[in-house]
């Protein structure tokens, strides 16, 4: 595998709190995401990194950004959380998105009061 | 762990039976396709992959087969054991929809002893 962690792997906050979550990867992998994972909706993409702060929006971007300021870390921040925003979140990588596959980390488990 | 889904479709099979799950997508013009296992509490792990121009591509224990006529996937599992049992779901890769994967909702195995 990837080489991927994810941290912290489990956090409970209240509404209206930044939360930023990090994954490290260790395999120099170029391309980075951030899904979350919600009963009924299966992975949806968030934002995802092409290189050192080169970064770009997925599916569900509201109320997220990112950055990633070295190769080996992507940082995914909730500016200010709210409830539907509780959910498990991957962080994923690949050197060719087109012919290899994203390999995923172990996932954060957010929760927000 | 995380559920990944409340209504998820499921495969119900005896130990040393063969398994076959199955995928539909939806874009003629998906180019990579990608199988994933997750478990309990974990990411997803990549099983195997494979190409457009293949329709069927073997691994250890797993086959999988691409029938693009109409647009259906399916994953093999030989000899199905009980460290099978977990969700599986397939994703696509098209050129033109943006560089992403889209993942599909995922089907539950569960392994008899």
């Amino acid at each position: 595998d990837a080489g991927i962690t994810q941290s912290p792997r489990h956090k409970v906050t209240e509404t209206g709190t930044p939360v930023t979550l990090r994954c490290h990867q260790t395999e120099n992998h170029r391309y980075m995401y951030w899904y979350r994972q919600d009963p009924g909706h299966g992975l949806r993409l968030i934002h995802y990194s092409y290189g050192v702060k080169d970064t770009d929006k997925g599916e569900v971007s509201d109320g997220y950004s990112v950055s990633r300021s070295k190769t080996e870390d992507f940082l995914l921040t909730l500016e200010s959380a709210t409830s539907s925003q509780t959910s498990v979140y991957f962080c994923a990588t690949t050197q060719d998105y087109s012919n290899q596959p994203q390999h995923f980390g172990d996932g954060t488990r957010l929760s927000i009061l | 762990g995380e559920s990944v889904g409340l209504h998820l479709p499921t495969l119900s099979v005896q130990e040393g039976d063969n398994s076959i799950i199955n995928c539909a997508y939806s874009n003629s013009a998906s180019d990579y396709f990608i199988w994933y296992k997750q478990e309990s509490g974990k990411g997803p792990q990549f099983i195997i992959d494979i190409r457009s121009n293949m329709d069927k591509r073997q691994g250890q224990r797993v086959t999988v087969l691409l029938n693009k006529t109409v647009k259906h996937l399916s994953l093999q599992i030989a000899a199905t054991q009980p460290g099978d049992s977990a969700v599986y779901f397939c994703a696509e890769f098209t050129y033109n929809a943006g560089n992403m994967l889209t993942f599909g909702g995922g089907t539950r195995l569960m392994v008899k002893p």
